[in-house]
């Protein structure tokens, strides 16, 4: 059974570093590509970036090049998404999400809060 | 990168037939076979309804159906019941960003 579980729900202070992980288990973790979805509250789904476990080739959308960081670990099978310096307006749900022809799998979200 | 149209809002009866356009350009929805929709309840993730406009996953009733003309999209949703209610959306394989791929930007479903 093809699974993305990702880590639990984050609460930070503004300016704060933080990584969350969704790890894949179920299906060959370096032959598909692995996305990040934000959603804030009450909004729709957004593309963050994208990642390629087998060669690490990554891309990101315009509106979150230079703000995140995604990363993966094939040697684990796990993909990251990480912030050197967290804002308000970081806080959102984010999932991770698998991608063939269309997005088959996702993870159950991370909720992320940045709260002082 | 800009998303694809989608009616903030539809709705109607139980039994009834209801459908949800997205509306994207040459270069997404009118160019390739690749758009897919999503189910989203409330404080849960999307699921995979529709993928390549026609094909249901399976387990997916078959009360869902998708098509496309053109450059748009549509999602109908037939004998309509109240645990249809929730947010959908349409993506689509895209040459209009280095992603690849776009959301809708989500339409409300209401069973009166």
């Amino acid at each position: 059974e093809v699974q993305l579980v990702q880590s639990g729900a984050e609460v930070k202070k503004p300016g704060e570093s933080l990584k969350i992980s969704c790890k894949g288990s179920g299906y060959s973790f370096t032959s598909y590509w692995i996305g990040w979805v934000r959603q804030m509250p009450g909004k729709g789904l957004e593309w963050m970036g994208i990642i390629y476990p087998g060669d690490s080739d990554t891309r990101y959308s315009p509106s979150f090049q230079g703000q995140v960081t995604i990363s993966a670990d094939k040697s684990i099978s796990t993909a990251y998404l990480q912030w050197s310096s967290l804002k308000a307006s970081d806080t959102a749900m984010y999932y991770c999400a698998r991608r063939s022809v269309a997005v088959d799998y996702w993870g159950q979200g991370t909720l992320v809060t940045v709260s002082s | 990168q800009s998303a694809l149209t989608q009616p903030a809002s539809v709705s109607g009866s139980p039994g009834q037939s209801i459908t949800i356009s997205c509306t994207g350009t040459s270069s997404d929805v009118g160019g390739y076979n690749y758009v897919s929709w999503y189910q989203q309840y409330p404080g849960e993730a999307p699921k995979l309804m529709i993928y390549e406009v026609s094909n249901r996953p399976s387990g997916v009733s078959n009360r869902f159906s998708g098509s496309k003309s053109g450059n748009t999209a549509s999602l109908t949703i037939s004998g309509l019941q109240a645990e249809d209610e929730a947010d959908f959306y349409c993506s689509s394989y895209t040459t209009n960003n280095t992603l690849g791929m776009v959301f809708g930007g989500g339409t409300k479903l209401t069973v009166l």
